[in-house]
């Protein structure tokens, strides 16, 4: 079976930078994405990590270890509207995607 | 990045009708979509993968004779929901996945679309 875990919620300061992690236990893995989610609306493409090691994109970056069955998302110089809720997905052909973490960005 | 549209993005209907939604990819060639339902204040699940031209698979626990999926083009699959109760309530969303494609973030998703059954 598949196992996601990530964090219920987490709050932060606009301007801050915030991680959210995940932990993933699956029967495949061919990479892991990361995808924004406002309410009311689908899933956006934030990242794809296939091999080790971090990747950079803008204000958000995306580190991963297979070994350790782990990924972190992060946020830096927070801002009101990266408020949402972000989700951890498995790639294995299908996606498996973890509950989410809900992210409150506070002024 | 490529677009996947769905069809309707909205719709109120009565207990016991059926309801279908389409899926479309509109710049490339679909092989493989795949069909989630979403309830509130929860995260994705998996309904069922469609490859063109062949039976979808369903999840365990997904109704394949409710939701009946289609997958005629490689451009299109829809989702029917037959009977629909007021428990089928929910956001169910498409994504769509380009195997042929160069990049590695070669799922994308359909806006959604929102089922309400009174």
């Amino acid at each position: 079976g598949q196992n996601i875990d990530q964090p219920t919620e987490m709050t932060a300061t606009e301007g801050a930078i915030v991680q959210i992690n995940c932990t993933y236990q699956t029967s495949g893995f061919n990479g892991l994405f990361w995808y924004q989610q406002h309410a009311g609306e689908a899933p956006t493409f934030l990242s794809y990590n296939v091999l080790d090691g971090l990747e950079e994109k803008g204000r958000f970056s995306s580190f991963l270890s297979r070994s350790k069955g782990y990924s972190y998302l992060l946020l830096k110089e927070l801002q009101m509207k990266d408020s949402a809720s972000y989700l951890c997905a498995v790639d294995d052909y299908k996606l498996s995607f973890g509950a989410g973490t809900t992210v409150t960005v506070r002024a | 990045g490529a677009v996947v549209s769905q069809h309707p993005s909205r719709v109120i209907c009565k207990s016991g009708t059926s309801v279908k939604i389409e899926c479309r990819s509109l710049d490339f060639q679909a092989t493989t979509m795949f069909w989630y339902r979403q309830f509130p204040k929860q995260s994705l699940m998996l309904m069922a993968t469609s490859n063109e031209g062949s039976k979808a698979t369903y999840e365990q626990g997904v109704e394949k004779d409710k939701f009946l999926i289609n997958h005629a083009s490689l451009t299109l699959s829809t989702l029917t929901v037959t009977s629909a109760h007021p428990e089928d309530s929910s956001f169910y969303i498409c994504s769509a996945r380009d195997f042929a494609g160069v990049s590695t973030d070669t799922q994308y998703f359909g806006p959604g679309t929102r089922l309400t059954v009174l």
